[in-house]
């Protein structure tokens, strides 16, 4: 079945540094590929996605691009800040239905 | 203000009770949605509904019901509660149950079983 794997448990990082969570993704087509962030006490919520090969999603100073080859939509920013403490979730939507497939989160802590 | 509104925000609920959590859209939506997240499983999606109809149903279990009595409500009714069924149960919401859509989150309910 369709299935997404990303980054396990936390990834800790010092502010000003480069950041990346994996995902990789296992699903037929063309699926829409999401970034969710959730912040303590809140839902997650909408980073951004890419539906085709090669497109890129930005947020915030966020990016990642849609990869069919590589079946990888990698989550980066180039300086990190305390205020993206938060939990990281990639997920994807199959072309033929609308149901949400969750990775495993992965947690960003900002050391000060 | 928040468009998403669940109620109660925390809950503690006996072994064996049973109990309801509310949820309400104010975004104009017709797709809503209930997840659960805890520590086992980080979000795992439970139920779609569509114009007020059920469209997946991924909860094994018969004791977890959806009630939909306006379009713009979700509540999720738990009956015989085990302390395994203690998580954050969020409810979401999307323009419409199409694969690309933005879902958008309530804050959750937080639901202890002791």
């Amino acid at each position: 079945g369709d299935s997404v794997t990303q980054t396990e448990g936390q990834v800790a990082l010092s502010e000003e540094d480069f950041l990346t969570i994996h995902c990789n993704y296992s699903a037929s087509g063309y699926p829409t590929l999401f970034w969710y962030v959730q912040y303590p006490g809140e839902g997650p919520q909408l980073l951004f996605r890419a539906s085709r090969d090669k497109e890129k999603g930005s947020s915030r100073g966020f990016e990642a691009t849609y990869d069919k080859g590589t079946t990888s939509f990698h989550l980066r920013k180039a300086s990190v800040q305390e205020s993206d403490s938060a939990v990281y979730y990639c997920a994807l939507s199959p072309d033929s239905n609308y149901q949400l497939i969750w990775g495993s989160g992965t947690k960003l802590i900002i050391k000060p | 203000d928040p468009k998403i509104i669940q109620k109660p925000k925390y809950l503690v609920a006996v072994t064996g009770s049973e109990k309801i959590l509310i949820c309400e859209q104010y975004l104009g939506h017709n797709a809503m949605y209930w997840y659960r997240q805890s520590a086992k499983k980080p979000l795992e999606f439970m139920f779609s509904y569509s114009y007020q109809k059920l469209m997946d149903n991924q909860t094994a279990s018969s004791r977890f019901q959806p009630q939909s009595s306006k379009k713009n409500h979700l509540d999720l009714q738990i009956t015989a509660l085990k302390p395994d069924d203690s998580a954050t149960y969020f409810c979401a919401s999307s323009q419409e149950s199409q694969a690309n859509t933005e879902v958008f989150f309530g804050k959750g309910t937080r639901l202890t079983v002791v």
